[in-house]
């Protein structure tokens, strides 16, 4: 099955750029996604790729996918500590299923 | 104002009784699924449904049990036969379009249950 990797932890300072990674094994993933965890709650999208796509923008986000490499990231330009918060992963499965990474905490500091 | 609930939000229970998670969307989605999140190791599929009145395992379904009675609601029983029930359990929804892959599930914020 898929199979989807992230680093767990990743420590910025406020208005710097934090870049988040991803590694996934299944090749046949259309569509990939990073969700966004604040303490104690549930999981809240933030963006999507689609397979055929190299980059997408919104906003403050950029990612960036290579599908030879199999490797997704999340740029976040100019760190707010409002983004502090776990950062997940997921890659369309079979059926109905998503898999998840384990998620990366993003600390922000001053 | 569409969503979906869990509750309660922290439930205890002693070791060896059957407990029930409680989940309901609003969002007319046909797909549900249950998660456990454990620090360090993300997020595991317990069980999904993808319409009412049928739902298949997920990577991590022994000790677990579900039903889905109406479109709605998405029950999740964790059974004394769980090892390790300890954890916090998400259930999210999706509406799914046959033959599109696109599939953003929609979160609800979580039941932490502790076993004492």
């Amino acid at each position: 099955g898929e199979d989807v990797e992230q680093s767990l932890f990743l420590s910025v300072r406020e208005g710097d750029s934090s870049v988040i990674n991803c590694t996934y094994t299944d090749s046949s993933s259309t569509y990939l996604y990073w969700y966004k965890q604040e303490p104690g709650a549930g999981l809240q999208l933030l963006t999507y790729i689609f397979s055929n796509m190299d980059m997408k923008q919104d906003q403050r986000l950029t990612v960036l996918l290579n599908k030879k490499d199999k490797h997704l990231s999340l740029r976040i330009a100019d760190t707010q500590t409002g983004d502090s918060a776990i950062y997940f992963c997921a890659a369309t499965g079979t059926a109905s299923k998503l898999t998840f990474g384990t998620g990366t905490r993003l600390q922000v500091t001053l | 104002d569409g969503g979906i609930t869990q509750s309660p939000k922290y439930l205890f229970r002693k070791e060896g009784q059957n407990v029930t998670l409680s989940c309901e969307q609003n969002l007319n989605h046909d797909a549900m699924y249950w998660y456990r999140q454990d620090p360090g190791q993300g997020l595991r599929l317990i069980y999904y449904s993808q319409i009412v009145n049928d739902f298949q395992k997920g990577d991590i379904a022994e000790g677990y049990s579900v039903s889905r009675e109406k479109k709605e609601s998405f029950p999740l029983t964790v059974t004394s036969a769980q090892k390790n029930p300890t954890a916090f359990y998400l259930c999210a929804s999706s509406q799914r379009v046959a033959g599109f892959p696109y599939n953003e599930q929609f979160f609800g914020p979580g039941t932490r249950l502790t076993v004492l």
